[in-house]
This record gives C-alpha cells, sequence and structure tokens, in this order.
C-alpha cells in the first residue's frame, strides 16, 4: 500500500468553525508532512513530524495546529481561519526524516467563508 | 538568497513533438534536485532525484539531467496522458526544507 489517505476531500467552514482534516499511511514512513497549496502555486511546508519530533515553518499562525496521534496518522486542526487561507492542504510522507516528501495525498480543498 | 526558476511557465506540445522543461537554481551547497508531477486537483507525484552534476535518471518517456546551473527534464515522444505540471524543487545547505518552482505547466495535444 503506497498511499496517503485525507479526509475530507472538500471542506467549507465559517471563519468561527473549528475543523480537522485528517491524514493516514500504513508504509511505515517516520516523516509526515502538511502543506499549503494555492491555485498556480508550488506547495508551502506548514509542518512536518519527523521521529514523532515537531518543526514548525514560523511563517504559520497558531490557528493551524497539527497533531500526530501515532507514527501513521497526522491531523491539522483548524480554528478562527480567514477566507484568505482557503487553499488545497496537502499531507505527504517520506521514509525518513531529510525533508523530501516521497508521497503525497489527494488533499483537502478548503473554502472559509 | 536560494532560487529556483523553471521556464517555461507553460509548454503546449503535439502528440510526439519531444522537447525540455528547464529548472534553474542558485543555491548554496546542493544536497538534492526533485522533479514531481501534479495533475490538477492531485498532490504531487515524486518522479525523481538527482544528487550530482552528470547525473541522469529515466521513467517511461521522460528523462532528468543534471548540471551545476540547471536540471532539464526531457520528454520524448510525450501522449497526451502526459499532460501534467512538472515541478521542480531543490534541497540546499543545512536547511532540510525544499525550495519549489513555480512549475511548468504542459499540455500535449493529441
Amino acid at each position: 500500500d503506497t498511499e496517503v489517505t485525507q479526509t475530507p476531500k472538500h471542506l467549507v467552514m465559517g471563519m468561527t468553525n473549528k475543523k480537522s482534516l485528517k491524514c493516514e499511511q500504513h508504509m511505515g514512513h517516520r516523516a509526515m508532512y502538511w502543506y499549503k497549496q494555492k491555485a498556480k502555486k508550488p506547495p508551502e511546508l506548514m509542518f512536518v513530524y519527523s521521529y514523532e519530533k515537531l518543526s514548525i515553518n514560523e511563517s504559520v499562525p497558531s490557528r493551524f495546529s497539527p497533531e500526530c496521534p501515532n507514527s501513521s496518522l497526522l491531523n491539522l486542526h483548524l480554528h478562527a481561519l480567514q477566507p484568505e487561507d482557503s487553499a488545497l492542504y496537502l499531507c505527504a510522507s517520506s521514509q525518513d526524516g531529510t525533508g523530501t516528501p516521497e508521497f503525497f495525498g489527494s488533499g483537502t480543498r478548503l473554502t472559509v467563508v | 538568497e536560494d532560487q529556483v526558476t523553471q521556464s517555461p511557465e507553460a509548454l503546449r506540445l503535439q502528440e510526439g513533438e519531444s522537447s525540455s522543461l528547464n529548472c534553474s537554481y542558485t543555491v548554496s551547497g546542493l544536497r538534492g534536485l526533485f522533479w514531481y508531477r501534479q495533475d490538477p486537483g492531485k498532490g504531487p507525484e515524486f518522479l525523481f532525484t538527482l544528487y550530482s552534476a552528470g547525473e541522469e535518471k529515466e521513467k517511461e518517456r521522460l528523462k532528468a539531467t543534471l548540471t551545476k546551473k540547471e536540471s532539464f527534464l526531457h520528454i520524448t515522444a510525450p501522449k497526451p496522458e502526459d499532460s501534467a505540471t512538472y515541478l521542480c524543487a531543490v534541497q540546499a545547505g543545512s536547511n532540510y526544507q525544499l525550495i519549489w518552482g513555480a512549475g511548468t505547466k504542459l499540455i500535449i495535444k493529441p
């Protein structure tokens, strides 16, 4: 199984809502990533969990918070988002923590209204 | 400042018409250069890793090459299913984060 599974595929939320994005992989990979991608732009790294240690892109606002319940699961908790946070949110994994994502999920298309 | 530039921004080819995509980089201490393919509404698909100048990798109709300043993704006799955005990314120095190019949108017309 060489899949990274993301749910939901689409999400519409209001600015006062709290929601979570979920990501799962069963390849035994030890690093998982959250990326944000706007239309016609490359992905931007938000967070990395590598060997259960979190690394953060300092430019990511605190309204995004990651959680790694175990080595196969990665969540992204969303709270009080802004319309400019609307984007495709991608999860990825890699066998080790070298920073090179090997497998990406299909993403969650998030719209903040 | 580390930078990755891809050209052209978009490329339209007829089926069977071979061409190349360019990824030029200015970084300190290249550790690896990576090519991905991305279909609309999907996550990127990893294609190749290149580590040193002179290295080449091939997969079906795609061949990636690397020099000290740039990488090329050569597409031989492309088919419509090769249509996608091709992304180049670089890892450099002590920073493990990837530096991404803006991508080349490739359209293959039947």
